[in-house]
């Protein structure tokens, strides 16, 4: 059974570019969290979704971040015209119905913004 | 709001020392306990849970056990190994169950 898979791993963009981090959950898993971990911290809860709904944001930074879960296909987070402050190392995690609290982290996406 | 509070690292043991990362938090009810791992460039792996108070959370020698009387959840591991060198994280289940709250993690290193 395969865990969580995001990619890329690692992702470079120049400021002002777009970045696009995939997450595929685990199988069977309906539920999908976004976070983010600045260096030397923990992860700060960003998105919680489910297929084609989103569920609270509130973590989310209000303009240029968004973030899905299509019928079909992975969840995307999608950052817009990227500064320095958005490296990070970005964690989806996924979870079965009825148990939210139990979260399966994948492996991350690093992005450095240059 | 909900938070949590780990010892600062780094932790520097030996091997086969006695490991104890002091966990205390605040949460609004009684949220289930969580104990994270993460390996040099690796994402989170979930080491051990409990779900209500007196529960005992366990996994490859590390327990945990949920004082709600204390608010703690001190994780422990009785002869550590050079493959525990990891950051290890105490996450409360947040608001709603899913907004897991973490620290910025306990980094250990065990020496051989």
């Amino acid at each position: 059974n395969a865990g969580v898979m995001q990619n890329p791993r690692h992702l470079v963009r120049r400021r002002g570019q777009e970045a696009r981090l995939r997450c595929s959950p685990m199988k069977g898993h309906s539920h999908v969290y976004w976070y983010r971990q600045l260096p030397e911290e923990g992860l700060k809860f960003m998105v919680y979704l489910q297929k084609e709904n989103i569920i609270d944001e509130s973590g989310m930074p209000k303009e240029r971040f968004s973030a899905e879960f299509p019928k079909e296909g992975p969840s995307i987070l999608r950052i817009q015209q990227v500064v320095r402050g958005d490296s990070a190392a970005y964690f989806c995690a996924s979870s079965p119905i009825g148990m939210r609290d139990t979260q399966y982290f994948g492996p991350g996406t690093r992005l450095t913004v240059l | 709001g909900d938070s949590v509070t780990q010892m600062e690292g780094p932790v520097t043991l030996s091997e086969e020392a006695f490991l104890t990362i002091n966990c205390t938090y605040t949460a609004t009810g009684y949220p289930s306990l969580f104990w994270y791992v993460q390996y040099p460039g690796e994402g989170l792996q979930l080491l051990l849970k409990a779900t209500k108070a007196d529960d005992k959370g366990s996994n490859k020698g590390f327990e945990a056990t949920y004082r709600k009387e204390t608010t703690s959840f001190h994780l422990e591991k009785g002869s550590v190994q050079v493959s525990d060198s990891a950051v290890y994280f105490c996450a409360p289940g947040g608001q709603g169950g899913f907004k897991t709250i973490f620290g910025a993690g306990t980094r250990l290193f065990v020496k051989a």
